[in-house]
């Protein structure tokens, strides 16, 4: 079973700084994607960034990038220089290769609260 | 182009009453999923359709709940009789479906309905 931990319930940041949300996971797929949400306070669902097992870079979309170490099992999202937007609930997902008889279903994390201080 | 719609937006209803959520997907995409997130089990996939047939509803919490996709754009869940347990944000999503074997496919969220059974 595909297992998403993020350790960190809370965050805090000072505004233009850099901070880090850990994600770390459990699987047996060799090929598999991990996905990064962000829920702010209104509630939506917004993608960010994703990483593939295979992928030989780590993904970066504008100021968010992902520290992935395979052999550590962790996909960290990096947000540099933060805003005061980006105050809000950050969720690492994983889905696995489907196999026959598999699910396309993402597995989240409980997800961290991140705040940024002006 | 337009993203995941749902409605309503925020349902308040009585116990015991009957509850329909709706959702359109985005057009063109094969797969539509329905979450729910609540506090204490974060987010939870309930039910998942691929050309507009059931794949896996093994998230379905009881036969209270069931959940429909007459057409490539409209889905329901509808929950009778609804119980205060039911409480919670319940998300659609959709995505276009693998590509070329890559698991890279991103699941686009809607808003969200937030349900309240008193």
């Amino acid at each position: 079973a595909q297992k998403i931990t993020q350790t960190q319930p809370g965050m805090f940041v000072q505004e233009k700084e850099a901070v880090t949300l850990d994600c770390t996971y459990d699987t047996s797929d060799q090929s598999y994607g991990l996905f990064w949400y962000k829920q702010p306070s209104s509630g939506e669902m917004i993608f960010l960034i994703y990483q593939g097992s295979y992928d030989e870079q780590n993904a970066t979309e504008g100021r968010y990038s992902l520290n992935f170490q395979k052999a550590r099992k962790s996909a960290n999202l990096v947000i540099s220089a933060s805003q005061l937007g980006d105050s809000a609930m950050y969720f690492c997902a994983m889905r696995g290769v489907l196999l026959q008889g598999g699910s396309e279903k993402l597995v989240f994390g409980k997800g961290t609260k991140l705040t940024v201080n002006p | 182009d337009a993203g995941v719609i749902q409605s309503p937006r925020h349902e308040v209803t009585e116990m015991g009453q009957e509850v329909t959520l709706r959702c359109k997907p985005i057009s063109g995409h094969d797969y539509l999923f329905w979450y729910r997130q609540t506090m204490m089990r974060g987010l939870e996939l309930l039910i998942y359709f691929n050309n507009n047939v059931p794949i896996d509803d093994s998230g379905m919490p009881e036969d209270r709940f069931s959940a429909k996709m007459p057409n490539a754009s409209f889905s329901t869940l509808k929950i009778q009789p609804s119980e205060p347990r039911d409480s919670a944000v319940y998300f659609c999503a959709s995505s276009t479906g693998r590509v070329g074997g890559s698991i890279r496919d991103t699941q686009y969220f809607g808003p969200g309905t937030r349900l309240t059974v008193l």
